[in-house]
């Protein structure tokens, strides 16, 4: 089975721009959450989509927006870019009911300048 | 939540166990212990999970204290490729979210 693919693994942009992060769950898996984390700590829950819906947020402003697809992949979109929202963005899928825990792709750093 | 606590970091001996502890005094009686650990430059990988009798799989040990305040997980023969952060949570299994803490590196060295 494919893991949690994410793209770009590099990302570079300026205060101000937005950004739209992506992912590819593992297959089979039709949950999809996202984390941001900042260097030395641990990973901060962004949002989690089921099933296309929304299904829980973080404490994060509404310029960090989600969608999830028919095919269960995802994309993380960040507007007006702040000199904080540099981190590495993690996507994680998982199957609802399953208690092995979440799989996490390798993430995407996101440095804004 | 559970807040769970961690020490910052520790060093073992390649071959030797290592055994992180972690303490999560407000669990809740629906919470599980899990644990993930995270390798540079990647993402987080789940370990194992627990909720009150010591759990066992290829990769690790999970001890669970009788009063469910303190976990200790065990790596029971260390090598390089263990070096990483290791985190602790506490999560129900159907929350959305996992409430990361800041971890324990633990440095594994020759």
């Amino acid at each position: 089975e494919t893991g949690v693919t994410q793209s770009p693994t590099h990302l570079i942009k300026t205060r101000g721009q937005q950004v739209t992060l992506r992912c590819s769950s593992q297959s089979g898996h039709n949950t999809v959450s996202w984390y941001q984390q900042a260097l030395g700590q641990g990973p901060q829950f962004i949002f989690q989509y089921y099933r296309e819906e929304e299904n829980g947020r973080g404490n994060f402003p509404p310029r960090f927006s989600g969608l999830q697809f028919p095919n269960y992949s995802s994309e993380l979109n960040v507007n007006a870019l702040e000199l904080d929202d540099s981190a590495l963005y993690l996507c994680a899928s998982s199957l609802g009911g399953r208690w092995d825990g979440y799989t996490f792709g390798s993430g995407t750093r996101l440095t804004v300048v | 939540d559970a807040k769970t606590t961690q020490p910052t970091s520790m060093d073992c001996a390649e071959g030797r166990a290592a055994n992180l502890p972690c303490n999560h005094s407000t669990i809740s009686g629906n919470e599980y212990v899990y644990w993930y650990r995270q390798i540079h430059s990647q993402g987080p990988q789940y370990i194992i999970h627990g909720l009150k009798n010591n759990e066992t799989n290829e990769m690790a040990s999970l001890i669970i204290t009788e009063d469910r305040k303190s976990s200790t997980l065990i790596l029971p023969h260390a090598t390089l490729r263990d070096t990483a952060v290791y985190y602790c949570i506490g999560y129900t299994g159907t929350a959305s979210k996992l409430t990361f803490g800041t971890g324990t590196r633990l440095q594994v060295t020759l």
